[in-house]
């Protein structure tokens, strides 16, 4: 069983829509990343959110943390080829004793030109 | 450049052999973490090390061992290598909890 389940897996759209994907556990977590991972290349931070209920925006990007801290979305706004990549949500476990993260298989999205 | 260096880039190898993965921390990081990618499980975390010590242990099977080093580097050894060995392994540094920094990781074949 994954902790952090994301959807979807897979995503492929045309260039200027927008999109949102999702970060669910049924497990707390004291703080949740994303990163962008691009092939051959190892994951690059985006964003930490921390508090539930917390929003967070970065250019086109907009990511929003859960009141009870279970679960985040990313939405891309008017989304571009660049965008393209895999998205990975990560959580740090709550009342955990060290700073391990967990992540989230991934959603796999092509933006098409 | 991430500011961490993992070495080799790319590893093919027979199976039964033995590997080290080498891997040094951004600098001013004490924690290092492991890392094993593939297509099925995703990123799963294998073990920690904090300023030279174990911090935390996943996934890691007994064939696998790492340390840390007093310059901080890492290196992980992965030993007697089957076919499902073969994945993308990842090293990340960090200070604090302000996110972690990964490096390009090792692509290991065997074959």
């Amino acid at each position: 069983t994954q902790l952090l389940e994301q959807s979807p897996q897979f995503l492929s759209i045309q260039e200027g829509e927008n999109l949102t994907v999702y970060c669910n556990s049924s497990s707390v977590f004291s703080s949740l990343q994303w990163y962008r991972q691009e092939p051959g290349e190892g994951p690059v931070l985006l964003v930490t959110v921390v508090t539930g209920g917390e929003v967070k925006k970065l250019k086109r990007l907009t990511f929003q943390f859960g009141d009870a801290r279970k679960d985040s979305s990313l939405h891309i706004t008017a989304a571009q080829p660049g965008d393209t990549g895999l998205y990975l949500c990560a959580g740090v476990e709550s009342g955990g004793s060290n700073y391990k993260l967990t992540f989230g298989k991934g959603t796999l999205l092509t933006v098409n030109p | 450049d991430s500011g961490v260096t993992q070495t080799p880039k790319h590893l093919i190898t027979a199976t039964g052999q033995r590997v080290t993965l080498r891997c040094s921390p951004r600098s001013g990081d004490l924690s290092v973490y492991w890392y094993q990618q593939s297509l099925d499980q995703g990123l799963q975390f294998l073990i920690q090390y904090y300023n030279g010590e174990e911090r935390a242990k996943g996934n890691i099977l007994e064939r696998f061992s790492a340390q840390q080093f007093p310059d901080l580097h890492s290196e992980l050894n992965l030993s007697s290598l089957e076919l499902g060995d073969s994945a993308l392994y990842f090293c990340a540094s960090s200070v604090g909890t302000g996110g972690y920094t990964f490096g390009s990781g090792t692509r290991l074949t065997v074959v």
